[in-house]
């Protein structure tokens, strides 16, 4: 079964930054394409970050790009999202997202969602 | 960027009735359109891919259809645990991008 597990949200001041996980089990992690998704309070979802199985792929959203930095460790079948220079917009649930294998690349459809990790930026 | 507008933003139904959800991109997705199921508390959950497929576990209630820029999710008679918010995501170009949602509330 998959599993996804995230941690490392919390209460964070605006300009600083924060270091997201997600832990994988139950799957291939090496050869998954994982996504970050975050979702702001009462809103809707938008798509934050993806990368390719090897590390080697990454794409961002543009509220984001300069700012946040997607990583992982194969070796420990665990991603990271480095959140730096925080404001307000970026207070949401984030979820790590494992990619479905059917499209063969990294824009493909999340098929496994974490519950999720709370970052909040007063303003 | 891909700016997909979903209509209504609520649709109020009753069980068993049929529920038709639209999403609509502001360009060209081809048939690069998913759609999920959230649930308060909940994480989203994949129904559809590339516009018509059900995905793993998806009952047959649920289907899909379109292609370009208009897409439809359907819901051919509406069970208790179907009201929750529907998003359609489409994959056709970075970044990646999803519509604001519509919510399915019992009548």
């Amino acid at each position: 079964e998959v599993q996804l597990l995230e941690s490392g949200g919390g209460l964070v001041q605006p300009g600083g930054s924060l270091r997201l996980s997600c832990a994988a089990t139950g799957f291939t992690f090496s050869s998954s394409v994982i996504n970050w998704v975050r979702q702001a309070p009462g809103k809707g979802l938008e798509w934050v970050s993806v990368i390719s199985g090897d590390g080697g792929g990454t794409h961002y959203a543009d509220s984001v790009k300069g700012r946040f930095t997607i990583s992982r460790d194969n070796s420990k079948n665990t991603l990271f999202l480095q959140m730096n220079s925080l404001r307000a917009e970026d207070t949401a649930v984030y979820y790590c997202a494992k990619a479905s294998p059917y499209c063969g690349g990294t824009n493909c459809y999340p098929d496994s969602w974490g519950q999720g990790t709370l970052v909040t930026v007063p303003s | 960027e891909v700016v997909l507008t979903q209509s209504p933003a609520t649709l109020s139904l009753s069980p068993g009735e049929r529920a038709t959800l639209f999403c609509r991109a502001s360009q060209t997705v081809s048939t690069y359109l998913a759609w999920y199921q959230q649930k308060p508390g909940q994480a989203p959950r994949l129904l559809i891919y590339d516009a018509s497929n059900r995905a793993t576990g998806i009952p047959a209630r649920f289907s899909g259809s379109g292609s370009g820029t208009a897409f439809t999710l359907t819901i051919s008679s509406l069970e208790p645990e179907d009201f929750a918010v529907y998003y359609c995501q489409q994959r056709s170009s970075w970044p990646l991008t999803f519509g604001g949602g519509t919510k399915v509330e019992i009548k």
